[in-house]
């Protein structure tokens, strides 16, 4: 089952904060985001394990309801290098290692 | 520095031809993937491996096949290319050893193109 990311599209000034948001109808193990610059490869930026573990690259936050199967990723002082399309992917299973990622949120961060 | 390289980069092909898109990851890591993703589009997982001589479908009904017979290669293979395989196909790689849960590594991707 497929993740909902909500909003589709997004368009900050630098210095703005933004929600990104992944729910699911299925109970979740783990949420992972990626960011993907337009004509390049996704790349990792957090990792949000049931019962709470979280781990990340870069100085991005993010929360991960295991009732509500939702997580949101917080972009604070938005940069023109937070431009590009998040996803999420959310893995269904212990140890099943399989994402499966939403359609994606497109930002643009604008100066 | 790039740890898993996809070759070719770009590939335009005749229809019925048939096409290997090469993926190799330097990391160790155990699991590998191969998504397949439109322009703006999400990524549809299509084949999956968690180690040598393992390998299975993905979600996205597929007329490729892979193997794995190295840890560190992942070759997809199309026996008879068709216009609607024209897509992007990302191969990526993750491992659970070492110092805990990680994200995929996700190599640059083979644009394909079937004429």
């Amino acid at each position: 089952q497929q993740p909902v990311q909500s909003p589709q599209a997004v368009i900050l000034r630098e210095g703005e904060d933004a929600v990104i948001n992944c729910s699911s109808s299925k109970a979740l193990y783990s949420v992972h985001w990626y960011r993907q610059k337009h004509g390049e490869a996704p790349v990792f930026l957090m990792i949000l394990l049931k019962g709470g573990e979280q781990k990340g690259h870069e100085k991005i936050s993010a929360s991960f309801n295991e009732k509500k199967q939702q997580s949101s990723l917080y972009l604070t002082a938005s940069q023109l290098s937070y431009s590009g399309t998040y996803f999420c992917g959310t893995e269904n299973g212990a140890g099943s290692y399989q994402l499966t990622f939403g359609k994606g949120t497109k930002l643009s961060v604008i100066p | 520095e790039a740890d898993i390289y996809q070759t070719p980069r770009y590939l335009v092909i005749g229809t019925g031809k048939k096409i290997t898109l090469e993926c190799s990851q330097t990391m160790g890591h155990d699991k590998m993937y191969w998504y397949q993703q439109d322009p703006g589009m999400e990524l549809h997982l299509i084949h999956y491996s968690y180690g040598v001589n393992s390998t299975e479908k993905g979600d996205l009904s597929s007329e490729s096949t892979v193997s794995r017979i190295r840890t560190e290669h992942f070759p997809l293979t199309l026996e008879s290319a068709r216009p609607s395989h024209t897509s992007q196909y990302l191969c990526a790689s993750s491992d659970t050893l070492g110092e805990g849960y990680y994200g995929y590594t996700f190599g640059s991707g083979t644009r394909l193109t079937v004429v």
